[in-house]
């Protein structure tokens, strides 16, 4: 079926690990997104891409990087995991830069111990 | 400072019966408004929306109600089935602005008693 594609579904990392989330969607949007929920928080944006080759920063970019590789895929890194970054990750993307009609993945529970 | 307030947690209603879940924003600005309901372990899927030159939206079983003056939208869910328990996120969108991304609230679980 369409739609996002995130790996891992979970990891566990120690403080002070780096790695990265994949994410990838096969219905061709421009805009893609990174979300963390935390329990009491809602969603919260980490960073988006408006279009291939631009990214900017959400509301709680520290601590993260992000790369838009091509159209399709959208990558989240952790260069130095901390227990803050404890979370569930949700990648998005949406058809239009006005980000109607998100299509999210199932996301990524990642503990940092 | 929290752009959209879902200010109940959780909801508990009888099957059958009418669900009405809340949201209110601070930001004038937001001028498209969204649901999107979540099951545990699965990703949010989106629901329904409406753009503030309008005041009601309606979908099958699903009706949103927005009030620009009071800075309010309701999620109106008719009849309550079991399968409608689940987390309901509302999300707000500033079309005009510089930044990109949904503003959503800390969601409200519905709970659909039998």
């Amino acid at each position: 079926n369409a739609g996002v594609t995130q790996t891992p579904k979970f990891q566990v990392l120690k403080t002070g690990q780096s790695m990265t989330l994949q994410c990838a969607q096969d219905m061709n949007h421009n805009s893609m997104y990174w979300y963390r929920q935390d329990p009491g928080m809602g969603l919260r944006l980490i960073y988006y891409s408006a279009s291939e080759g631009t990214t900017d920063k959400g509301e709680v970019p520290n601590g993260y990087n992000v790369s838009r590789l091509n159209k399709r895929e959208f990558s989240l890194r952790l260069e130095s995991a901390a227990p803050s970054q404890t979370s569930v990750y949700f990648c998005a993307s949406s058809p239009a830069r006005q980000g109607r009609g998100y299509t999210f993945g199932s996301g990524t529970r990642l503990t940092v111990v | 400072d929290q752009q959209v307030k879902q200010n109940s947690p959780s909801l508990s209603v009888q099957e059958g019966r009418i669900s009405i879940l809340n949201c209110d924003y601070t930001n004038s600005m937001f001028d498209y408004f969204l649901w999107y309901k979540k099951y545990p372990a699965e990703g949010p899927t989106f629901l329904i929306s409406i753009s503030s030159i309008k005041d009601k939206n309606e979908d099958g079983r699903f009706t949103v109600f927005l009030n620009k003056s009071a800075k309010h939208l309701s999620l109106h869910i008719v009849p309550s089935q079991p399968g409608d328990s689940a987390v309901y996120f509302c999300a707000a969108l500033d079309s005009g602005g510089g930044a990109d991304g949904l503003t959503f609230g800390k969601g409200t679980h519905l709970i659909i008693q039998p």
